[in-house]
């Protein structure tokens, strides 16, 4: 089973709103990682926890705050967004952190309107 | 110099045809790559990865690595319109953690 699990599956928002995307895993990965996802570009990574620690912070803004509050859960906090955030946000894990072999699976993904 | 490049496209191939989908990278340590497949709309899901050179095959899918030239490939045979979608290309460069992507090929499979 590789199946990681996003939810809501879609969001419409305020600039004044807060938020969260939720992500969940049940395959005893240790890494878990945000990408957000433009129309017609690739993936960008955003955050990577490494056992539910922050490694990586691709110097993204202050108002996406990421979470992980347990080896199973990711969590993204949103406050304040522009209408420029609007995209597919993506959560993905991966069995264990920073081996260069580790395959990334992907949830379905946020679908993110910033109003 | 992007860290791993593909041509955008659209490829176009007819039924049954063999599809081939390449990718270069620059960093020459780089050990494994991955070929995800992304319908319109949707999550990116893994077709293969590669860690060695040379080939290495799963149904219709061949995934082909070659170090020296820092090349990467995915031949899709009996190519059907279900194969249409965006084919990412994807390898750890530089930080362990950090999986960096092509911009992706987008492939038509014709009737």
């Amino acid at each position: 089973d590789t199946e990681v699990t996003q939810t809501p599956k879609h969001l419409v928002m305020g600039m004044t709103n807060k938020k969260s995307l939720k992500c969940e895993q049940h395959m005893g990965h240790r890494a878990m990682y945000w990408y957000k996802q433009k129309a017609k570009k690739p993936p960008e990574l955003m955050f990577v926890y490494s056992y539910e620690k922050l490694s990586i912070n691709e110097s993204v803004p202050s108002r996406f705050s990421p979470e992980c509050p347990n080896s199973s859960l990711l969590n993204l906090h949103l406050h304040a967004l522009q209408p420029e955030d609007s995209a597919l946000y993506l959560c993905a894990s991966s069995q264990v952190p920073g081996r260069p072999r580790e395959t990334q699976y992907f949830g379905p993904g946020t679908r993110l309107l910033v109003l | 110099q992007k860290e791993v490049e593909q041509n955008s496209g659209p490829l176009s191939v007819p039924e049954g045809a063999i599809a081939s989908l390449n990718c270069t990278y620059s960093d020459r340590g780089s050990q494994s790559f991955f070929w995800y497949r992304q319908y319109s709309g949707k999550s990116p899901e893994l077709i293969m990865f590669i860690y060695s050179n040379g080939d290495k095959e799963d149904g219709r899918f061949t995934a082909q690595l070659n170090k020296a030239s820092q090349y990467v490939s995915l031949l899709i045979r009996d190519s059907q319109p279900s194969d249409s979608a965006t084919y990412l290309c994807a390898g750890y460069t530089g930080t362990a953690s950090k999986l960096t992507f092509g911009t992706g090929t987008r492939l038509q499979v014709t009737l």
